[in-house]
């Protein structure tokens, strides 16, 4: 089955840098490649997407860049802000699957002021 | 309501106990998924629905683990016999359809004792 991997799992950036995670996807068969955000006893909130017929996404300071030959994705968060700081993960789809979401380990991302 | 809603937000329960957890989606959507994750990882797929009928249930770790979703609406996902390793949170998302964007409640943290 599919098997996503992600790094760093802890990254600490200065306010106003730049922070960059990135996920290894296993099933090239996965078309749909989601991040989420995770604040401390809340549910993970969708903070961009992207699909396969697609290389990159942006949405003001999130961007999302994906290559299919490499099978990886990764998240770009630019001029990053303390409200920044909460746990990212990625994901993968595998619609032959059962159309279930395959998550990566997280990462934990600090943003100090 | 607005967003997913999962109730209760914590549960303890002893070992060998029933216990039950619901999930009520966004209204008008028909995707269902349930997740389990544990401290320091990413959420674990366990079952999805499309509509009222179990579509991949193949993330449940034993037959101990069941889920409902009677009217294509709340489900309810249901532990016999619990053990202290079943302790997690339990995240239930809903999408409009199994191709779109799935958004997460904000979970039922478990405890076993």
């Amino acid at each position: 089955g599919e098997n996503v991997e992600q790094h760093p799992s802890t990254l600490s950036v200065q306010e106003g840098d730049s922070a960059v995670i990135k996920c290894t996807y296993s099933d090239s068969a996965s078309n749909y490649f989601p991040w989420y955000k995770q604040e401390l006893g809340k549910g993970p909130q969708l903070i961009i997407d992207i699909r396969s017929n697609v290389g990159e996404k942006k949405d003001q300071r999130i961007a999302v860049t994906l290559n299919k030959t490499a099978k990886h994705f990764s998240l770009h968060i630019t001029e990053t802000q303390p409200e920044d700081s909460a746990v990212y993960f990625c994901a993968a789809r595998v619609m032959e699957y059962g159309n279930k979401l395959v998550f990566g380990a997280g990462t934990i991302l600090r943003v100090k002021s | 309501g607005a967003g997913v809603s999962q109730t209760p937000s914590n549960k303890v329960t002893e070992k060998g106990k029933y216990v039950e957890l619901r999930c009520d989606p966004i209204s008008g959507h028909t995707a269902l998924y349930w997740y389990r994750q544990s401290l320091g990882q990413g959420p674990e797929f366990l079952i999805y629905f499309q509509g009222t009928g179990a579509a991949d249930d193949s993330g449940l770790p034993n037959d101990r683990f069941f889920a409902v979703r009677p009217e294509g609406s709340v489900s309810t996902l249901k532990i016999q016999r619990t053990e202290r390793g079943d302790s997690a949170v339990y995240l239930c998302a809903s999408s409009f359809t199994m191709d779109t964007e799935a958004f997460f409640g904000q979970g039922t943290r478990l405890t076993v004792v």
